[in-house]
């Protein structure tokens, strides 16, 4: 169980042009999802918190209108990079949240995240 | 503030010796504390959280709040456990997780 999928695996784009990315949580309902950007060996970077029905919320220095969030249902959430330049290139993650019994926090489930290069 | 920290970038054994990953953190409540694990070309696992208690491929990670660390540990370590190990710290329900760097463990056969 716990299952989150990301659509696509990978991706290549022009300069100047949109991407979509989409995120399921195919076997639950997500309390909450999250967005995150990994560079080549590094950590995770949180890019923004979104909840269904309302705005996310953005980590400090995420630019809000270049990473346009979406979540329009317990289970969906997409991710669109608008005018994509080259050093958006990265490989971006999602998670789901899953409130479980007893737990003092949600357990996040991530998605097996989207190669996004940008030419 | 929320901090995690993972002292070690790599950690290196043979195949058979001990393991422990460090961990530490900083929060000022009572935090869930969990280790996520990312083999190669996967997707980033849960492997444990402590309020579970759980011992997972053999591993157990306590939370001693007092040293405030969460350290995880492995008595025999076995080739297919390379892999990188984040520790992550939740500040309760609907919270974000904060991570640690990360710890490459790389075991040696």
């Amino acid at each position: 169980g716990a299952v989150v999928s990301q659509h696509p695996s990978w991706v290549i784009c022009k300069s100047g042009t949109s991407v979509k990315i989409e995120c399921r949580s195919l076997d639950f309902q997500a309390t909450t999802m999250f967005w995150y950007r990994q560079f080549p060996k590094q950590s995770l970077m949180l890019m923004a918190t979104s909840n269904e029905g309302s705005k996310a919320t953005y980590e400090q220095g995420v630019e809000k209108d270049k990473f346009l969030i979406n979540h329009a249902s317990l289970t969906l959430s997409t991710l669109t990079v608008t005018s994509a330049h080259p050093e958006d290139s990265s490989f971006y993650i999602c998670s789901a949240s899953l409130r479980e019994q007893f737990a003092l926090a949600d357990t996040q489930y991530f998605g097996p995240g989207t190669r996004l290069t940008v030419l | 503030a929320q901090r995690v920290t993972q002292p070690e970038k790599l950690l290196s054994v043979f195949k058979g010796a001990p393991v422990e990953l460090k961990c530490n953190y900083s929060y000022s409540g009572s935090p869930e504390l969990f280790w996520y694990v990312q083999y190669s070309r996967q997707r980033l696992q849960l492997l444990l959280r402590h309020i579970s208690r759980e011992s997972i491929k053999g591993f157990t990670a306590d939370l001693n709040k007092g040293e405030t660390s969460f350290h995880l540990k492995k008595p025999f370590a076995q080739e297919e456990d390379s892999a990188m190990y984040y520790c992550a710290l939740s500040g309760g329900l609907g919270n974000k997780l904060v991570f640690g760097a990360g710890t490459i463990l790389r075991v040696k056969s």
